[in-house]
């Protein structure tokens, strides 16, 4: 089936503490994306990735790291989370072409105390 | 830069009536448009997209959208309504020359009553 997966589905931590959230896709998609979602906000676009090893800032790319080191996976790193990072994060891939669709990992909720 | 204009936040319909979802975008090229829907604990699911030619797009699940240049409008339009299409919308628009590169709106929750 094809899908795009992430974990953990959720998540809570502490200020300060790294952490990852995984990113999956079984499509072989060039492209892959991270969006936070808050409420009255909508999504937002964190980081994009044209392909391996070319990765891009989105909207709001502050206090986030992303590497592309293989096709299927897009890793989204926290390297110093904090509350204000608190939000559900959707994870997206599509391919390259003129009638491309993105397709969305189920999200992630993060909770950072 | 673009941005997605979803003026209203909450809609509520009852099963049956007909639906139209407001979007209004802002960009100085030819837009790419898309409108998404997520139902409760889930991702965001494509229901249709326009690119250029025909105004008036068709999606899946019974959805079609109109594009007005000059209104700047993108609005989503059902004409029966079922409960399952309870659920938030999102209309976006592509920016720099690449639809995969969205700009999404705020979104509009949609009640659906029995």
């Amino acid at each position: 089936e094809a899908q795009v997966t992430q974990n953990p589905r959720y998540l809570i931590t502490v200020t300060g503490k790294k952490l990852t959230v995984t990113c999956s896709q079984n499509m072989n998609h060039e492209y892959m994306s991270w969006y936070r979602q808050d409420p009255g906000l909508g999504l937002r676009q964190i980081y994009y990735s044209m392909n391996v090893e070319v990765t891009d800032k989105g909207d709001v790319p502050e206090g986030y790291k992303v590497s592309r080191k293989e096709k299927r996976n897009f890793p989204l790193i926290l390297e110093s989370p904090s509350p204000n990072q608190t939000s559900l994060y959707f994870c997206a891939s599509s391919l390259q072409g003129r009638s491309y669709e993105q397709y969305f990992g189920p999200g992630t909720r993060l909770t950072v105390t | 830069a673009q941005s997605v204009t979803q003026p209203d936040i909450h809609i509520t319909v009852s099963e049956g009536a007909s639906l139209e979802l407001r979007c209004n975008y802002s960009y100085g090229a030819t837009p790419y448009l898309f409108w998404y829907v997520q139902s409760p604990g889930q991702g965001l699911q494509l229901l249709l997209k326009y690119f250029s030619g025909d105004t008036l797009v068709q999606g899946i699940k019974g959805f079609e959208a109109e594009f007005k240049r000059s209104q700047s409008s993108f609005n989503l339009r059902k004409p029966s309504v079922h409960w399952s299409d309870a659920a938030e919308y999102f209309c976006a628009v592509g920016r720099s020359g690449s639809a995969r590169q969205l700009t999404f709106g705020s979104g509009t929750q949609l009640t659906v009553l029995p």
